[in-house]
């Protein structure tokens, strides 16, 4: 079947503008999350999605960072007035049931975000 | 959080088998062991995972110790596509399951 995919795979913007970043989970996955992944620097997490209950913000680095999840599937994460330090690859993963500590997760390709 | 140790690299020779380790000595009683494993410009792919017993699949085995202290990954016979980062990782227990990705092992397969 399909995996988690996610669009676009790469953006170059300017810094100060708004980017919005799509993840489209395998079906029938419930949790969500979303991942980054700076140059040379390991995965971090930002945001997780369970469900209908509220999202697990912890991980967001600063209030210009926010994500959305309509009808229990498609993500968007929006950076708002981007700056050069947010160019990362921001990758999106999904798991059947994100409740277990032995739930796997598949992850997209990633977005590669460029900021000049 | 429980944290894991792995050597920051490795290297094997293609249809050598390879043993990556993964020491994790403050694990709790109930945290799972993963294996995801990130190739070059994609995004991390699972391997495997266990809890006490150790695991076979198709990719990999998962050795676990006794005390659960440390546990070992086991590529049969390394080919040049498992040249890969490598990532041991506990799970947490808290609500939601995010993965804490540490900096993992690179491991390096010559023909």
């Amino acid at each position: 079947g399909a995996g988690v995919s996610q669009s676009p795979s790469n953006k170059v913007t300017e810094k100060g503008k708004d980017v919005e970043l799509r993840c489209d989970p395998i079906s029938g996955h419930t949790a969500l999350y979303w991942y980054r992944q700076s140059l040379g620097q390991g995965l971090e997490f930002l945001i997780y999605f369970q469900g209908n209950s509220a999202p697990d913000k912890s991980g967001l680095p600063s209030d210009r960072f926010s994500a959305e999840r309509t009808g229990g599937s498609v993500s968007t994460l929006t950076i708002q007035r981007t700056q050069q330090e947010d160019s990362a690859v921001y990758l999106c993963a999904s798991s059947l049931a994100g409740t277990s500590a032995s739930d796997t997760q598949y992850f997209g390709p990633g977005t590669r975000l460029t900021v000049l | 959080d429980a944290k894991t140790t792995q050597p920051n690299s490795m290297e094997s020779n293609e249809e050598e088998p390879v043993h990556l380790p993964c020491n994790h000595s403050t694990i709790s009683g109930t945290d799972y062991i993963h294996w995801y494993r990130q190739l070059p410009s994609q995004g991390p792919e699972y391997v495997i995972h266990g809890l006490t017993s150790n695991v076979n699949n198709r990719m990999a085995s998962l050795a676990i110790a006794e005390d659960r202290k440390s546990s070992t990954l086991i590529l049969h016979r390394a080919t040049l596509r498992d040249a890969a980062v490598y990532y041991c990782i506990l799970s947490k227990r808290q609500a939601g399951t995010a993965l804490i990705f540490g900096k993992g092992t690179t491991l390096s397969v010559s023909s």
